[in-house]
């Protein structure tokens, strides 16, 4: 079954970039799916960041304003998230995760991993 | 945006006792509606889509229903691995918007 693992920096700067990257196992980024980014701020809700299709096209949550690049390396079965200009609100738990084949649930998860923006 | 708001916030229920937890959509949401468990320091686990379908692995004490703007996440009779907090998401319409959760714990 495809297990998702997330990896990156636990700390970033603010005004840096945060960078993470999501490693499919037990199955090809390649496949007809897509594969998103969630976030979760400690203590708060879940919210979807954004989106790539194995064709390597993506949709992003518009809040974002263009912040967050989503890219793929099949060569590594992995995909990547880069948000730039961080400040202490994109504190939060990122979690990567598999779209649903027929719909837009999520299923399965990584265990997610906690970025901190700190000086 | 779409706003999912999940009532109550905190729902206190006995171990063996039915739980009934709702979500309600700002708009129709037809029957894109999935439910979430997700426990202290876990990844959330997906329990139901297309608003009443089981999930693989879900026991049959989860149940969902519900169309259009008001559904309903059921547990029949709680055990004690089911204390959690749960969440919907909507994704008939883009960007997909999760509800703020309901905390099950403990009566």
């Amino acid at each position: 079954q495809v297990q998702l693992q997330e990896s990156g920096p636990g700390l970033v700067k603010p005004s840096g970039t945060l960078s993470l990257t999501c490693t499919v196992s037990g199955g090809s980024i390649s496949s007809s799916n897509w594969w998103s980014w969630i976030r979760q701020p400690p203590g708060k809700g879940l919210e979807w960041i954004g989106e790539i299709y194995h064709s390597g096209s993506t949709n992003y949550i518009p809040s974002l304003k263009g912040r967050a690049i989503i890219s793929l390396d099949k060569s590594k079965n992995q995909y990547s998230l880069k948000v730039n200009s961080v400040t202490a609100a994109d504190t939060a738990v990122y979690y990567c995760a598999k779209n649903g084949d027929t719909g837009g649930w999520f299923d399965p998860w990584g265990l997610g991993t906690l970025v901190t923006v700190s000086s | 945006e779409i706003v999912m708001t999940q009532s109550p916030a905190t729902l206190s229920v006995s171990p063996g006792e039915r739980a009934t937890l709702s979500c309600r959509a700002g708009q129709s949401v037809r029957s894109s509606l999935a439910w979430y468990q997700q426990k202290p320091g876990q990844a959330p686990r997906l329990l139901i889509y297309g608003a009443s379908t089981r999930a693989t692995g879900i026991p049959a004490r989860f149940s969902g229903s519900g169309s259009g703007t008001e559904f309903t996440l059921t547990i029949s009779s709680l055990q004690s691995e089911d204390f959690a907090v749960y969440y919907c998401q909507q994704y008939n319409k883009w960007p997909v918007d999760f509800g703020q959760g309901t905390k099950l714990e403990i009566k």
